[in-house]
């Protein structure tokens, strides 16, 4: 058990809704990252936020969004969602900015 | 960061020493290599980092090349359980925010 918790484990969603992915760190950790990952691809970087400020932006749609709250939690919001968005997402947090991360067991997102 | 290769996949005898290359030429002197599997669809794992010298702990050993282009993660005995992607990540430690993780090795330990 990493200490880092996804929820949901599943999501269910149709075309053109709109879901929340929640994450909660491990305790202390102050830096949460967000990955989405589609079958049988890589890890892709979406965001990082440290502390509840936005640090870094990856290949994150402009449907997407997050924030983290100030006891430290996340949400990754999708919106107008499409087939194509059907993934596994991943969060990760880690103590500060820049050291290991630990990962969640992920949400599988699937859009019908 | 800078950039790693890594072969698209690798076999291991189970019982036997597994050893994964990573390239990272243009690694830079405050970068760190970090690796991490991912065993099936879980999320990844940390397994091992390092700067500059070997290092080892209860899961692997990391031999970086004195000139830091190159490293290898060894799983000294393999088993079917270490069947994962391995990923090597080369990461400055202030200034970096992002986390890049690449395609990785798809390492399967055969019985």
């Amino acid at each position: 058990d990493s200490g880092v918790t996804q929820t949901p484990k599943h999501l269910i969603t149709a075309t053109g809704q709109r879901v929340t992915l929640r994450c909660s760190p491990r305790s202390g950790d102050l830096s949460v990252y967000w990955y989405q990952q589609s079958l049988d691809q890589g890890l892709q970087f979406l965001i990082h936020y440290y502390n509840g400020e936005e640090r870094a932006k990856g290949n994150i749609l402009e449907r997407f969004s997050a924030q983290q709250f100030p006891d430290l939690h996340s949400e990754l919001n999708l919106s107008s969602l499409e087939l194509g968005d059907s993934a596994l997402y991943f969060c990760a947090s880690s103590e500060g900015g820049n050291e290991k991360l630990f990962f969640g067991s992920g949400t599988q997102l699937s859009v019908l | 960061d800078a950039k790693t290769t890594q072969p698209p996949s690798m076999d291991c005898a189970e019982g036997r020493a597994a050893n994964l290359p990573c390239n990272h030429s243009t690694i830079s002197g405050n970068e760190y290599v970090y690796w991490y599997r991912q065993i099936h669809s879980q999320g990844p794992q940390y397994i091992i980092h390092g700067l500059k010298n070997n290092e080892t702990n209860e899961m692997a050993s990391l031999i970086i090349t004195e000139d830091r282009k190159s490293s290898t993660l060894i799983l000294p005995h393999a088993t079917l359980r270490d069947t994962a992607v391995y990923y090597c990540i080369v990461r400055g430690v202030w200034g970096t925010y992002k986390y890049i993780f690449g395609t990785g090795t798809r390492l399967k330990v055969l019985a």
